[in-house]
């Protein structure tokens, strides 16, 4: 059971924009940061977006971010065969004490 | 261009010591606001992270794991060590180390995010 919750799946058609949800409570999100990670299969995660909402250079702006209290999204537009994969959100928890990690939302471009 | 590398046993069995170097280049970690953690994914896919290792030298371990973690950091050598001792089946898992970055401005272990991952490596828990 992840600390942090998110849908098993989502799917868009090719060009479709999608959102996938992500949500903690106060010791987490509600008080840090969020990042999302995209992981093709079988690699390893990379970093999609840190600090909410920003992008790391070399990530396209068809991903964006946004948090609000303890609710995160992550944003995939122009949908693309490449963007299957999955999807997970991570933050640090105040109480754990620890990095907390989504279960992972697997994207399928229909 | 940065790049981080796992290395050690694919294989160990219940109750040993596992011992995992992460091999890294392209940063230092003699570098204000850089840190190397190490995460493992089950195979349902559930991330967990470890252990962390501090441009300072300082260092966080996982509270549910802290009795059997230990991680130490070699500058010079550009590699983080993580050993987890008393190993079990449900330890079983591929094990990823990772860059670590500091927000700009920001202090503490909560102001760090993982920006470049190792390629992991399989570890099976198994007599």
């Amino acid at each position: 059971q992840s600390v942090l919750t998110q849908p098993p799946s989502a799917s868009g058609s090719p060009g479709q924009r999608v959102t996938i949800s992500c949500s903690g409570s106060n010791s987490n999100m509600g008080s840090n940061f969020v990042n999302w990670y995209q992981q093709l299969p079988g690699t390893a995660p990379k970093l999609l977006i840190f600090n909410n909402d920003q992008r790391p250079s070399g990530v396209p702006d068809r991903f964006s971010g946004s948090k609000s209290g303890t609710s995160a999204s992550l944003a995939v537009s122009g949908l693309q065969s490449a963007d299957e994969a999955d999807y997970l959100c991570a933050a640090w928890d105040d109480t754990l004490k620890c990095w907390v990690f989504g279960g992972g939302t697997k994207l399928t471009v229909l | 261009q940065i790049t981080l590398k796992e290395s050690g046993p694919m294989l160990v069995k219940p109750t040993e010591t596992l011992t995992l170097t992460c091999s890294f280049s392209g940063f230092s970690l003699s570098t204000s606001g850089v840190g190397v953690g190490w995460i493992r994914q089950t195979p349902g896919k559930a991330l967990e992270w470890l252990a962390i290792f501090y441009w300072d030298n300082d260092k966080r371990l996982s509270p549910s794991l802290r009795s059997r973690l230990t991680i130490t950091g070699d500058t010079s050598k550009n590699q983080v060590v993580l050993i987890m001792t008393n190993m079990d089946p449900v330890d079983t898992a591929t094990y990823y180390c990772a860059k670590a970055q500091r927000l700009k401005g920001g202090s503490g272990a909560r102001a760090y995010y993982f920006d470049y991952w190792g390629q992991g490596t399989q570890v099976t828990v198994s007599s």
